[in-house]
């Protein structure tokens, strides 16, 4: 069983619209997540991090973690061409690593 | 600026040859990382280093070797025992633990097995 696991998608959804990404977690001492996006041939940018039970905002990004559903996800509002990209969720189960899942393409049509 | 820097970009091997990726950092970052990416399989780790003088395995590691004689640098030998060496190699840093801040990553190198 992989450790963080997301679905691969493609995820597409309109200009404008709200972009729901999911990942799922087995390891529960897994403390902190962190989202990255990535575009194709570059390297992973983080784009939020998020540690305690809830919501965190920061402009269009939300990163919301239950812990008891061993559940993370990010909305993007305002969705644009921009967004489109593969986003990787990542979590500290091995403690001094970060373990990704294989990341949800995302596609922001016009 | 601060950051890592990965070197070449794009590097080509022939069966048989071993060769080294570079990877250097000047965030004054303790932990360093190797992972590689294919299409489709995320990002698997190789190596890792929290100290100098000192790396672990990762998931990945035959066929690899790293070396940290200096906390700036952690450079990765892909070796001819490697079998399937064509894929996108990242290395990523820390400060300290991941846990608060996750990793800054260089911008990758490209290898292809011609």
């Amino acid at each position: 069983q992989k450790e963080v696991e997301q679905n691969s998608g493609p995820l597409s959804v309109p200009e404008g619209a709200i972009a729901s990404l999911n990942c799922t977690y087995s390891d529960r001492g897994s403390q902190s997540f962190f989202w990255y996006r990535q575009y194709s041939g570059k390297s992973p940018e983080l784009i939020m991090f998020i540690y305690s039970n809830g919501d965190k905002e920061d402009g269009r990004f939300t990163a919301q973690l239950n812990k008891a559903s061993q559940y993370v996800s990010l909305l993007i509002r305002d969705s644009q061409p921009s967004d489109s990209a593969t986003y990787l969720c990542a979590g500290t189960g091995g403690g001094n690593k970060l373990t990704f899942g294989t990341g949800t393409q995302l596609k922001v049509e016009l | 600026d601060g950051g890592i820097t990965q070197s070449p970009k794009y590097l080509f091997r022939k069966e048989g040859q071993n060769v080294t990726l570079s990877c250097e950092q000047n965030l004054n970052h303790d932990a360093m990382y190797w992972y590689r990416q294919d299409p489709g399989q995320g990002l698997r780790l190789i190596y890792y280093s929290q100290i100098v003088n000192d790396f672990q395995k990762g998931d990945i590691a035959e066929g690899y070797s790293v070396s940290r004689e200096k906390k700036e640098s952690f450079p990765l030998t892909v070796t001819s025992a490697q079998k399937n060496p064509t894929a996108f190699y990242l290395c990523a840093s820390s400060f300290g633990q991941p846990t608060n801040y996750g990793y800054t990553f260089g911008s990758g190198t490209r290898l292809t097995v011609v």
